[in-house]
């Protein structure tokens, strides 16, 4: 079902290190996710997808690893910017028309 | 490519009033366009999915005749939020789907709503 958080996880990292951000998906039968990333009062911004016949993809910075085993889905970044720093939500979607099933989201602070 | 817009980005009204937001896709057409509320600090909750030239269908616990939702052409779809209330202050954001990729969710810049 959808994920109503009542707070949101935070990750805090410092400037030039790699950030790790990590979201547990609830349908086994999802066949595509995306990541998405919310800078504050804005909309959501694609990032990355990748299919469940797929292990591993990467982005520019990003790479997205999916485990369907456990039902783990991660987003890498690599060498993470102050320009990062945004709430990342994870989505799946399979079915049911289509619709985007959301995680509760990760909010990730970048310090300088 | 894939741009989706909304208007207004904010806006102000009284308690009792209705008001209408635009999502729009700007440089692909939009078979399906989704819209969600998001609280502060939570998650994004679907409202309801509407497909162009037919009814939205709405998700449980979200009232029809309340986030009245219109989708007459591919690329326009409107959520009027009648005789508004406090409690439906939230920010609202629309996506759509379509163009290349008809699984992507394209989103909107999202249309944060004050009742007062």
């Amino acid at each position: 079902g959808e994920s109503v958080g009542l707070h949101l996880p935070t990750l805090s990292v410092q400037e030039g290190d790699n950030s790790i951000i990590n979201c547990a998906y609830s349908n086994s039968a999802s066949d595509y996710f995306i990541w998405y990333k919310q800078e504050s009062g804005k909309g959501p911004q694609f990032i990355i997808d990748i299919r469940s016949n797929m292990d591993k993809r990467q982005g520019q910075r990003v790479t997205v690893l999916l485990n369907k085993t456990v039902k783990h889905l991660s987003l890498q970044i690599a060498a993470t910017q102050p320009g990062d720093s945004a709430v990342y939500f994870c989505a799946e979607t399979g079915g049911q028309g289509g619709k985007l099933i959301f995680g509760q989201g990760t909010e990730l602070s970048v310090k300088p | 490519g894939a741009v989706v817009s909304q208007h207004p980005s904010w806006v102000i009204c009284k308690s009792g009033t209705s008001v209408k937001i635009e999502c729009r896709s700007l440089d692909f057409q939009a078979t399906t366009m989704f819209w969600y509320r998001q609280f502060p600090k939570q998650s994004l909750m679907l409202m309801a999915t509407s497909n162009e030239g037919s009814k939205a269908t709405y998700e449980q616990g979200v009232e029809k005749d309340k986030f009245l939702i219109n989708h007459a052409s591919l690329t326009l779809s409107t959520l009027t939020v009648t005789s508004a209330h406090p409690e439906d202050s939230s920010f609202y954001i629309c996506s759509a789907r379509g163009g290349e990729s008809q699984e992507t969710q394209y989103f909107g810049p999202g249309t944060r709503l004050l009742v007062l």
